[in-house]
């Protein structure tokens, strides 16, 4: 398996600019999930989808958008970056979304983001 | 609405000492409990969880962490250190009952382990 995978690693935007974050994971996992992380701020919830077809918001979801058409791609679309947008994105999966005994969720190498 | 507070944003530590990351959580529910430790320019990995039962929890590379509800506190140790330790720690929350995936994080603690 190669667990959770997200391209690009790094990526350079102007302001105005859209792109697609993509995150895949092999491990037939139904909930997925986008975080941000910047300096001094911990990670923080963007979306979170807990099945093919199903999305919802995390804390903070303004400027990014998201779908879940099928159980192994969640991507993550900026469709007009902005300086505050400058971040590392961490796409993260777990195997049951439910309200069961809580597995691990695994987490990707993350995207570097800057914005100009 | 649940947050979590980790005490210290850096701990600097010499190698085979002791060691004591602080977590503090609030919530109006039941919560699980996590630690996550975070290499330079890598991913988020686990280090050990509280889900129910035994308070005191063990975890990998040593790690070990204890839940005192009474205190609302989760703070993670080890008894002796080393230089690979040395990396950013994040404390989270998860809701009981709730979506089990949505993680509240701490703003995370890095430890510097000093030959």
């Amino acid at each position: 398996n190669a667990g959770v995978t997200q391209t690009p690693k790094f990526q350079v935007l102007k302001t105005g600019q859209s792109m697609t974050l993509q995150c895949a994971q092999d491990m037939n996992h139904e909930y997925m999930s986008w975080y941000r992380q910047d300096p001094g701020m911990g990670l923080r919830l963007i979306h979170y989808s807990v099945g093919a077809g199903i999305t919802d918001q995390g804390e903070v979801p303004n400027g990014y958008n998201v779908s879940r058409s099928t159980t192994e791609d969640f991507p993550l679309r900026l469709l007009s970056a902005a300086p505050s947008q400058t971040s590392v994105y961490f796409c993260a999966s777990l195997p049951d979304a439910g309200t069961g005994p809580v597995g691990t969720q695994y987490f990707g190498p993350g995207t570097r983001l800057l914005v100009l | 609405a649940q947050s979590v507070t980790q005490l210290d944003s850096q701990v600097p530590v010499f190698e085979e000492a002791p060691v004591e990351l602080r977590c503090n959580y609030s919530s109006s529910v039941s919560v699980y409990l996590f630690w996550y430790v975070q290499y330079p320019n890598q991913g988020l990995q686990l280090l050990l969880k509280y889900l129910s039962g035994s308070t005191l929890v063990k975890g990998i590379n040593g790690f070990e962490a204890e839940f005192n509800k009474s205190q609302t506190s989760f703070h993670l140790r080890k008894p002796s250190v080393h230089i690979s330790d040395t990396a950013e720690y994040f404390c989270a929350v998860s809701e009981y009952g709730g979506s089990q995936g949505n993680l509240i994080f701490g703003k995370g603690t890095k430890l510097s382990v000093k030959p």
